[in-house]
């Protein structure tokens, strides 16, 4: 079973800084990764996936990169939207697993 | 627009057998590529992902749960059924339905139910 961590487990930023969130698997995954974005109260949301595809509506300001076993995820000049805790997600024939996730709060 | 809607029971007793049911809009589970999966979300931790099946009648499941879930659909109604046997205090959490897209590389959770929150309690 492949192991998904994710550091740090909080991030604090102030808007207009950038944000680099790691995902790191305990197994090489090619580029099957995938991240989401959920708010309080609300359903994940897709952000990326492929490792480096944008999913339509999400700015451009969120880019994805990485292979094998370390992938990361980049918020550039982060909005007051973007608070939240972002998961990354692997899948291998089928079978889905979750990061334990990054929160990015305001500082 | 693609939407999801689960419902179920918000309370369900230890031993006893969840059925959710999550009616869907805007896509079709006969449709290539297509699926419909469960993600279930305890209070303050990850999600974790359940069980898809696909347009073709393909199932995966959770290795550490498999023996205890079964995932169904009713194409005709677009609904996708998930039960859970024999449920404990720790599977409660929010679960939601969502549509799985893409093949190989590709797989993603594109559009998410609300969630519906399940306590197991007695």
């Amino acid at each position: 079973e492949i192991v998904l961590t994710q550091s740090p487990a909080t991030l604090s930023l102030s808007p207009g800084e950038s944000a680099t969130l790691s995902c790191r698997a305990s197994q090489g995954l090619m580029n099957y990764l995938a991240w989401y974005q959920q708010k309080p109260g609300q359903a994940p949301r897709l952000v990326i996936y492929a490792a480096s595809t944008r999913a339509p509506g999400i700015p451009v300001r969120f880019s994805g990169s990485g292979s094998g076993t370390d992938f990361t995820l980049t918020i550039r000049s982060v909005e007051p939207e973007d608070f939240a805790v972002y998961y990354c997600k692997h899948h291998a024939n089928g079978v889905l697993s979750f990061g334990g996730g990054t929160k990015v709060e305001i500082k | 627009q693609s939407t999801l809607k689960e419902s179920g029971p918000a309370v369900v007793k230890p031993t006893q057998t969840l059925t959710l049911t999550c009616s869907f809009s805007g896509f079709s589970l006969t449709t290539s590529g297509v699926g419909v999966g469960w993600i279930r979300q305890p209070p303050g931790k990850a999600p974790e992902w359940l069980a898809t099946i696909y347009w073709n009648d393909d199932e995966r499941y959770s290795p550490s749960l498999r023996s205890r879930v079964t995932i169904t659909k009713d194409t005709f109604k677009n609904q996708v059924v998930l039960t859970m046997t024999n449920m404990e205090p720790v599977d409660t959490a929010t679960y939601y339905c969502a549509r799985v897209l893409g093949l190989v590389g590709s797989i993603r959770l594109d559009s998410w139910g609300q969630g519906t929150p399940v306590t197991v309690s007695s």
